[in-house]
């Protein structure tokens, strides 16, 4: 079975903080490695996403750095704010397949003003 | 343009009921997912579609049944419902393979 292993489960960062989440995947034709952020209530939505061919890449405060030798991924949030508590999910697909994303588990993010 | 929508928003079921969760979206996307979210285990994929007339099993498909009659249209059915189904039911739209997937609302259900 295809995994996406994320971590840690639940994180609490001051506001101003780096806030950091990682996931690793074992499947190495996948291709696509988005991050995706819910709100309570809410559907899952796009934050930011990478392939392979590019190690980093940023959008605002959020980046997501990637090493594809250790199959690992990160999202980091700069300067977070509390509007940025969420629950954030790490997802890896594509690869030729149309079979949908694997994700991650997810993590609950707490930004304490 | 209303992306995806997702009816009911909530749903309580008895064990053995059945139901019909319907999914659409207007965005003209040809890839149509059905995931279901419980706590602590993300998203899983129950079946998906590549295109009218066409579904495929998922992760976690047993006691689930899916159509793609319209394009637009991608219906998740519950045959006899059972309380292992008690779960929000996500549905999500793509215009090809590994781009953005668009997300409904949800479907809180509910089987007691």
């Amino acid at each position: 079975q295809q995994q996406v292993k994320q971590s840690p489960q639940s994180l609490i960062v001051q506001k101003g903080g780096i806030s950091i989440i990682n996931c690793a995947y074992e499947n190495t034709a996948f291709d696509y490695f988005p991050w995706y952020q819910q709100f309570p209530g809410k559907g899952p939505a796009l934050l930011i996403a990478i392939r392979p061919d590019v190690s980093e890449k940023k959008e605002g405060r959020f980046t997501i750095s990637f090493n594809k030798s250790a199959k690992q991924f990160s999202l980091h949030i700069m300067d977070s704010q509390p509007g940025d508590s969420a629950t954030y999910f790490c997802a890896a697909g594509g690869g030729g397949g149309a079979d949908g994303l694997t994700f991650g588990k997810g993590t609950h993010l707490i930004i304490q003003p | 343009n209303a992306g995806v929508t997702q009816t009911p928003k909530f749903r309580v079921l008895k064990t053995g009921q059945s139901m019909t969760l319907l999914c659409a979206q207007d965005m003209n996307h040809e890839y149509m997912y059905w995931y279901r979210q419980d706590p602590g285990m993300g998203l899983r994929l129950i079946h998906y579609s590549v295109g009218e007339g066409t579904t495929a099993k998922g992760e976690v498909p047993d006691g689930y049944n899916v159509s793609r009659l319209k394009k637009q249209n991608f219906l998740l059915g519950l045959e006899s419902a059972a309380p292992s189904q008690t779960s929000v039911y996500f549905c999500a739209s793509t215009v090809g393979q590994g781009l953005e997937q668009y997300f409904g609302p949800g479907t809180r259900l509910t089987v007691t």
